[in-house]
């Protein structure tokens, strides 16, 4: 398996657009997450799935923010507008079940909104 | 609601020394407990985990980490590090019943050669 995979890598828009990142998660695994990184906040879990469902996304930050699963092979992360502030390294996760396994992370997006 | 707590949020060892990180979770219920290692500009990988059993778990790279359920600690060790174990170091707690983890907010080990 190629492992949890996203894209794009990298993005750099402009204050006020819309960005669209993506996520294709470990074929077999139903549980998939959302989190973002910066220096100051370290890692924070934006929203979670399990079987495509939202379970928990008192994380997103704020309205702007908006996350779909619309199968078991993709899920989104909208933000629009987009801000200065939203600038970080956005990782998605995913894992087998609810049980006993571990997380596997995509090598993450790094947006840049200026 | 569970959460973890990183004590370090930057080491910095020479090559040699003896390395311990220290991770606390607060959760009443049954946990899975997890290192998770980040390399400069890489993603999060897992170093070693914890479901149940041996309370003294090994990991890749030499890493151990020792559950101990009275101190809700799960510290991570290593007895002599090197240059390249330079990064960042993220504790998580999995609440089984939830399916939901918590990560700690990283400690940054850098080691001098």
């Amino acid at each position: 398996d190629a492992g949890v995979i996203q894209s794009p890598r990298h993005e750099v828009t402009e204050m006020g657009q819309e960005v669209t990142l993506r996520c294709k998660p470990i074929s077999g695994h139903n549980s998939l997450f959302w989190y973002r990184q910066t220096m100051m906040r370290g890692l924070e879990l934006l929203i979670y799935f399990n079987n495509n469902v939202p379970i928990d996304d008192s994380g997103m930050p704020e309205d702007r923010f908006s996350a779909k699963m619309p199968n078991a092979s993709f899920s989104t992360l909208k933000i629009q507008p987009s801000e200065p502030r939203d600038s970080a390294v956005y990782f998605c996760a995913s894992r087998r079940g609810t049980g006993d396994t571990e997380a596997f992370f995509g090598q993450g997006t790094r947006l840049t909104v200026v | 609601a569970q959460s973890v707590s990183q004590h370090n949020h930057h080491v910095i060892l020479s090559e040699a020394a003896s390395l311990e990180l220290g991770c606390n979770y607060s959760y009443g219920g049954t946990v899975n407990l997890f290192w998770y290692v980040q390399y400069p500009g890489q993603h999060l990988q897992l170093l070693l985990k914890y479901f149940s059993g041996d309370p003294l778990v090994k990991g890749i790279k030499g890493f151990e980490a020792e559950f101990i359920k009275s101190k809700f600690s799960f510290n991570l060790r290593k007895p002599s590090v090197q240059w390249s174990d330079t990064a960042e170091y993220f504790c998580a707690v999995l609440n089984t019943n939830a399916g939901k983890s918590t990560f700690g907010d990283g400690t940054t080990l850098t080691v001098k050669p």
